[in-house]
């Protein structure tokens, strides 16, 4: 088992240009999550799934869009980045059973200038 | 929403007790949990406790939770430098979605 693996690792953008953060587990999880974590400010909660074709928005949406494409891999997509948006971004899943425990991914590093 | 607090820093010497202190504001909260995160990697689950239990204990690691205040704390026994690292108290609240406090990072010195 994988666990949640994610890619790129890091990443280096340009203001206004895009790109797709990928994550996928091998679990057999129903939901996802993707998180952002900032210096000083703990993870907030952009979007998640609680199962696949369903995606709802957490705390920090504006600027992402998300996509389950299957039950395995969820996507989170800057269509025009900002430098507001540099951080470490987080997936992380969780299962039912376990007390809800949620499994995290090792991030990506995002660096828009 | 759901609020949680955390103190931002700690530091210890090896072999002392660690307590890592967490305050959160919603009662209907289910399960609490403590994640560690080391420098450049992802988070690790250290452990959770059910919102109907007083106390938690798992080796090193002993966790109380006073629902009255809303407070939760984790106590690590005889500290040692690994244990160096942010630690992040979370809540679950609503459909499965986690609220996280700011971290507080331990530093445990020879």
């Amino acid at each position: 088992n994988a666990g949640v693996t994610q890619t790129p690792k890091f990443q280096v953008l340009k203001t206004g240009q895009s790109m797709t953060l990928q994550c996928a587990q091998d679990m057999n999880h129903n939901s996802m999550y993707w998180y952002r974590q900032d210096p000083g400010m703990g993870l907030r909660l952009i979007y998640y799934s609680a199962s696949e074709g369903t995606t709802d928005k957490g705390e920090v949406p504006n600027g992402y869009n998300v996509s389950r494409l299957n039950k395995r891999e969820f996507s989170l997509r800057l269509e025009s980045a900002a430098p507001s948006q540099t951080s470490v971004y987080f997936c992380a899943s969780t299962g039912t059973g376990k007390a809800d425990t949620q499994y995290f991914g090792p991030g990506t590093r995002l660096t828009v200038l | 929403g759901e609020d949680v607090e955390q103190s931002l820093f700690l530091s210890v010497r090896e072999g002392d007790s660690s307590v890592i202190n967490c305050t959160y504001t919603d009662s209907s909260s289910t399960y609490l949990y403590w994640y560690k995160q080391e420098p450049g990697a992802g988070l690790q689950l250290l452990t959770y406790i059910f919102s109907n239990m007083d106390m938690k204990q798992d080796q090193r690691l002993t966790v109380l939770l006073n629902k009255k205040d809303k407070h939760l704390s984790l106590r690590i026994a005889d500290t040692q430098t690994g244990d160096s690292a942010i630690y992040f108290c979370a809540v679950l609240s609503g459909y499965s979605t986690l609220t996280f406090g700011k971290g507080t990072m331990l530093l445990v010195s020879p």
